[in-house]
């Protein structure tokens, strides 16, 4: 299995511009978490899906940030316009079916994020 | 809302000596479950614990869920170098649904 899949692995952009993140869960999986990870405020979950649904986004930090999941393979975290606190580690985990979202969670590698 | 507190935020160990971690929970945790990532690197599943009381072995790795499941700990016995890392625990938020990750403690293995 080639397990989570996340993309790009590292992005430096500029403040004000628009950054996508891409990830594709462990096939099978109907679960997807997006996370962000800083020195600061530690792992953080901004979003998870079921079956494509957005079922928790409360941790979504403000109206900059959005996330998509089109199909059960392929999900996308946004953040328009990006300012430099948004500077982190950016996690997908997936994690396979079952009766709630408690189950082991498989993470992708990460993307790192530096906001100028 | 509900929180999962780690102690300690770091160890320092001589490789050799053993390690331990604690996790805490203001309410009762139908599971908990245990994470590794390394330097750089990836938060990694290590083990879910269910039921009151439970203690679990993973070679040198013990991990043991409170009788009252509030609490857990993760025990190393004569760490590695290859041990280092940020150990995090993970807990379901009673007040929706999801898991909540503590904030990790940073183990240092000094050859």
């Amino acid at each position: 299995d080639a397990g989570v899949i996340q993309s790009p692995r590292h992005e430096v952009t500029e403040m004000g511009q628009e950054v996508t993140l891409r990830c594709k869960p462990i096939s099978g999986h109907d679960y997807l978490f997006w996370y962000r990870q800083t020195m600061m405020r530690g792992l953080e979950l901004l979003i998870y899906f079921n079956n494509n649904v957005p079922i928790d986004d409360s941790g979504m930090p403000e109206d900059r940030f959005s996330a998509k999941m089109p199909n059960a393979s392929f999900s996308t975290l946004k953040i328009q316009p990006s300012e430099p606190r948004d500077s982190a580690v950016y996690f997908c985990a997936s994690s396979p079916p079952g009766p709630s979202p408690y189950n082991e969670q498989f993470f992708g590698p990460g993307t790192r994020l530096t906001v100028l | 809302g509900q929180q999962v507190m780690q102690i300690p935020q770091y160890q320092h160990v001589q490789e050799g000596e053993d390690f331990t971690t604690y996790c805490n929970s203001s309410t009762t945790l139908s599971n908990i479950q245990w994470y590794k990532q390394r330097p750089g690197g990836h938060p990694v599943f290590l083990i879910q614990l269910v039921k009151s009381g439970e203690v679990k072995k993973q070679k040198r790795l013990t991990f043991q869920f409170g009788e009252a499941k509030k609490n857990s700990s993760l025990h190393i016995t004569a760490t590695q170098t290859t041990d280092v890392g940020t150990y995090f625990c993970a807990g379901p938020n009673t007040g929706g649904f999801k898991t909540i990750f503590g904030a990790g403690t940073r183990l240092f293995v000094k050859a």
